[in-house]
């Protein structure tokens, strides 16, 4: 049980162009979801959180007019890089927290982003 | 601000060689303190969760306790499959469920 899943696992893209990512849960419902960025070698780094039905909550520093967050159901949400740049090449990751769990969170595989 | 410190950066062991890892931690009020595991390019697999000191818990060769300052994880003769990055990340009460994660040790078991 709680399952999430990413998609694209990885995606190459040219810069300029937008890159949007899945993040679902898939044998529970998440009224909470997470996305993380992780470079190599280093820990995660939170850069939302995202709420069904609400706007997401994003950390200092990261622009939300750059990464789009929707989380338009209890098992669905989605990150957008619009007009990615190759420095924002990563391993992104989400996360989901079951409804009524306000502490364990359940990893999606990442998707790991190049921009060429 | 919440701050976790996780050593040794990378830790080598022969299998069977039993070892402990250190999660040093400073936060305002502990809702939990996570353990996972990551291996190359995946996502963390969640191991534990530890709510308050003098707290322990086990899954196999591992075994993670807590103290008011620290986490330690213990594994007792590891395999090489359990070469992996183990993260430890920190929840505080009044944090709204976000997680503040050390930046792992990278435990390799030759055989």
């Amino acid at each position: 049980g709680a399952v999430v899943s990413q998609h694209p696992s990885w995606v190459i893209c040219k810069s300029g162009t937008s890159v949007k990512i899945e993040c679902r849960s898939l044998d529970f419902q998440a009224t909470t979801m997470f996305w993380y960025r992780q470079f190599p070698k280093q820990s995660l780094m939170l850069m939302a959180t995202s709420n069904e039905g609400s706007k997401a909550t994003y950390e200092q520093g990261v622009e939300k007019d750059k990464f789009l967050i929707n989380h338009a159901s209890l098992t669905l949400s989605t990150l957008t890089v619009t007009s990615a740049h190759p420095e924002d090449s990563s391993f992104y990751i989400c996360s989901a927290r079951l409804a009524g769990d306000q502490e364990t969170q359940y990893f999606g595989p990442g998707t790991r982003l190049l921009v060429l | 601000e919440d701050q976790v410190t996780q050593s040794p950066e990378a830790l080598r062991l022969q299998e069977g060689e039993s070892s402990s890892l250190n999660c040093s931690y400073t936060v305002s009020g502990l809702r939990g303190l996570f353990w996972y595991r990551q291996d190359p390019g995946k996502g963390p697999e969640f191991l534990f969760t530890l709510y308050s000191a003098g707290e322990e818990k086990e899954k196999e060769r591992l075994k993670a306790t807590l103290t008011k300052k620290e986490s330690f994880l213990h594994i007792t003769a590891p395999k090489p499959e359990d070469s992996a990055t183990y993260l430890c990340a920190v929840q505080a009460n009044t944090n709204a469920g976000k997680s503040t994660f050390g930046d792992g040790t990278t435990l390799t078991v030759k055989p």
